[in-house]
């Protein structure tokens, strides 16, 4: 079963905008991991946010976490073609498995 | 370094007929992972080992499914007796630490393998 869901489930922008996804999850987590997948390739890990944290940046990535509403965003600024591709917000249980949400289709057009 | 390695990449195979899954982890990496990826969602946990060991296969959806890493390195995932509801993508993950390493290892994913039975 799916632990989380992002939202919107697919975003079409034009290069240079900013796009902004959002996962909820259910249960109480220990980080929350993002990760990126293009058509035809694998899942690419982008960046883990710890629950003691609010607000994370990598690159042109900024995410934030609110553990009380138990929700998270990913921020991508000054979206490239090359960003296009669907993103995964994913919580680890168990022994370090990862549940994964429904993923957000990301489309930047040049 | 080279990445995670999955054989085949596309697997055909008819109803009824047993098909083997490879997984090649990254080199000295402990812990080893299957999903199964249905299409327009997100990847659902099959199995984890640590090591050779099977810690967890609550993800496996009935007998037909079975999976060994018996020297703690290359991982099959087996399906027996395959049904039009297995086509999925499968894929393997590794990470470099095992179970002591806590619940912030990376997972480092392969290309996956697309099975499709008729």
């Amino acid at each position: 079963s799916q632990q989380g869901e992002e939202d919107p489930q697919a975003l079409s922008i034009q290069e240079g905008e900013n796009a902004t996804m959002n996962c909820s999850y259910k249960t109480s987590i220990n980080n929350l991991q993002w990760y990126r997948q293009n058509s035809g390739r694998g899942l690419v890990h982008l960046i883990l946010i710890r629950s003691n944290e609010r607000e994370k940046h990598s690159g042109r990535l900024r995410v934030t976490l609110d553990t009380s509403k138990k929700s998270s965003s990913l921020l991508i600024t000054a979206s490239r073609a090359a960003d296009t591709a669907s993103y995964f917000c994913a919580t680890p249980t168990g022994f370090q498995k990862l549940v994964f949400g429904t993923g957000t289709r990301l489309l930047v057009s040049p | 370094g080279a990445g995670v390695s999955q054989s085949p990449r596309y697997k055909v195979t008819k109803r009824g007929q047993d098909v083997a899954l490879r997984c090649d982890p990254i080199s000295g990496h402990v812990s080893l992972y299957w999903y199964r990826q249905a299409l327009g969602q997100g990847p659902e946990f099959l199995t984890y080992f640590n090591y050779e060991a099977q810690q967890d296969k609550s993800g496996l959806p009935n007998d037909r499914f079975s999976a060994e890493r018996p020297e703690g390195s290359i991982s099959t995932l087996t399906i027996q007796r395959t049904e039009q509801r297995d086509s999925a993508m499968y894929r393997c993950a590794s990470s470099p630490k095992g179970l002591a390493g806590g619940r912030t290892d990376t997972q480092y994913f392969g290309p996956g393998t697309r099975l499709t039975v008729l």
